[in-house]
């Protein structure tokens, strides 16, 4: 079973909407991390969350970590064509170094 | 240059050939992973380095897999006798430490015929 699920699976949107894209665990999460990816590129890291109840912005893109740290969502305000793209959370889970990622939502954003 | 870099981009090889996967970490990055990406399959960790050790190797998917690292920089992931089944796009990342950000290189595309 996924450790870590993302939904939705995909979105498309219209120039200028909001949109959340969430990723939950069933277990606690020792640090959550945001990536973004476009075709054939490697990730680009957006945002790391550690703390319950942490909520980081940068630009229009807001992540928040939940109380009981096991949920994050991912929240773009007034979404442009630019935010295109695969959105996928990675996750440190305690008891190993590396992170264990979501399979990604797809991103696409219509002029 | 200031990002992972990784080589070949793209690798096109037969089944049953050797192939050489090679990463280049940020300067300074002292862990080093690899992962594997397939289509609908996600992100698939393979190992993860901190120095020119390999603590974690829990993810290579049988004995044909091997990496290595060597002077805590340079990467090579090793597949023998390639299969079909190993076709995805091969990403390598690197962090100042496994509790820093990861940053990822734009990962070798293998495809085996």
């Amino acid at each position: 079973s996924q450790e870590l699920e993302q939904s939705p699976q995909s979105l498309i949107v219209q120039e200028g909407k909001n949109l959340t894209i969430n990723c939950t665990s069933s277990k606690t999460l020792y640090g959550l991390y945001w990536y973004k990816q476009k075709y054939g590129e490697g990730l680009i890291f957006l945002m790391m969350l550690q703390k319950g109840g942490e909520e980081k912005s940068h630009e229009k893109i807001t992540a928040k970590l939940d109380e009981k740290k096991q949920q994050s969502s991912l929240h773009i305000t007034a979404s442009q064509p630019s935010h295109a793209g695969i959105y996928l959370c990675g996750a440190d889970m305690g008891g190993s170094e590396k992170l264990v990622f979501g399979k990604g939502t797809k991103l696409t954003v219509n002029p | 240059g200031a990002g992972v870099s990784q080589s070949p981009s793209n690798k096109v090889t037969e089944k049953g050939k050797d192939v050489e996967l090679r990463c280049d970490p940020i300067s300074g990055h002292t862990a080093l992973y690899w992962y594997r990406q397939s289509l609908g399959q996600g992100l698939e960790f393979l190992i993860y380095f901190q120095g020119n050790s390999a603590p974690d190797k829990s993810g290579l998917p049988s004995d044909r897999f091997s990496a290595e690292r060597t002077g805590g920089s340079v990467s090579t992931l090793t597949i023998q006798r390639t299969q079909q089944e190993d076709s995805a796009v091969y990403l390598c990342a690197s962090s100042w430490d496994p509790a820093s950000p990861l940053h990822f290189g734009n990962g070798t595309r293998l495809t085996v015929t």
